[in-house]
């Protein structure tokens, strides 16, 4: 089965500033999709990023960007110019591509911008 | 705004209960995936539907079924409500291919008193 490791339960980071939070899956699937999805405390759920593990080009998203390392099944996130508007839990999301899949959650980042 | 609707948006009721949670897609939408996002578990998968029929299983307890209607909402059944039922419930849809991005509802807030 596969699994999704958040290791930062908190963070927090200055507005303008950068921040990466971290994400580590396991898996013997060769191609699957990962996510990073945003929870304000409205508690919505937003996708912020897709990547597909066959693409070798990381994903960007105006600020947001994602460092993918495949051999070491790495999967970060990287705030650029943080805004107040960016405090929210972070959770990363692995799914298989074999069809009729769910999302396997990690257990989150929370993430405080500071004015 | 996902596009995708939940009704009601908190839901307060007693142990032994039962209760509807009701979701929309987004139009053109085939798949409906129900999540519950509780304080100890974090975000665990339910059930999932594709254009009616029941496509996957997750930790889903036998007090609780789902099911997908012709015009393609869901509702998600609890029954026999316990207090540790309470949680965030939400639903989430995607496009025709199952493997594309789920687009999450807003979700429900069950508290069980």
């Amino acid at each position: 089965a596969q699994t999704v490791t958040q290791s930062q339960p908190e963070m927090s980071v200055q507005e303008a500033e950068t921040v990466t939070l971290s994400c580590t899956y396991d898996t013997s699937e060769n191609n699957y999709y990962l996510f990073w999805y945003k929870q304000p405390p409205s508690r919505q759920m937003i996708l912020v990023i897709r990547q597909e593990a066959y693409k070798q080009q990381n994903a960007t998203e105006n600020r947001f960007s994602v460092n993918f390392q495949k051999a070491a099944k790495s999967f970060s996130l990287k705030i650029s110019d943080s805004q107040l508007g960016d405090t929210a839990m972070y959770f990363c999301a692995f799914m298989k591509p074999s069809g009729n899949t769910p999302l396997v959650f990690g257990k989150g980042t929370r993430l405080s911008v500071i004015a | 705004d996902s596009g995708v609707t939940q009704t009601p948006k908190h839901l307060i009721t007693a142990t032994g209960q039962r209760v509807t949670l009701r979701c929309s897609p987004r139009s053109g939408d085939l798949s409906v995936y129900w999540y519950q996002q509780s304080l100890d578990q974090g975000l665990q998968f339910l059930i999932q539907y594709y254009n009616g029929e029941e496509r996957a299983k997750g930790n889903i307890l036998e007090r609780f079924s789902a099911q997908q209607f012709p015009d393609l909402h869901s509702e998600l059944n609890l029954s026999s409500l316990e207090l540790g039922d309470s949680a965030l419930y939400f639903c989430a849809s995607s496009v025709r291919q199952p493997t594309d991005t789920q687009y999450f509802g807003p979700g429900t807030r069950l508290t069980v008193l």
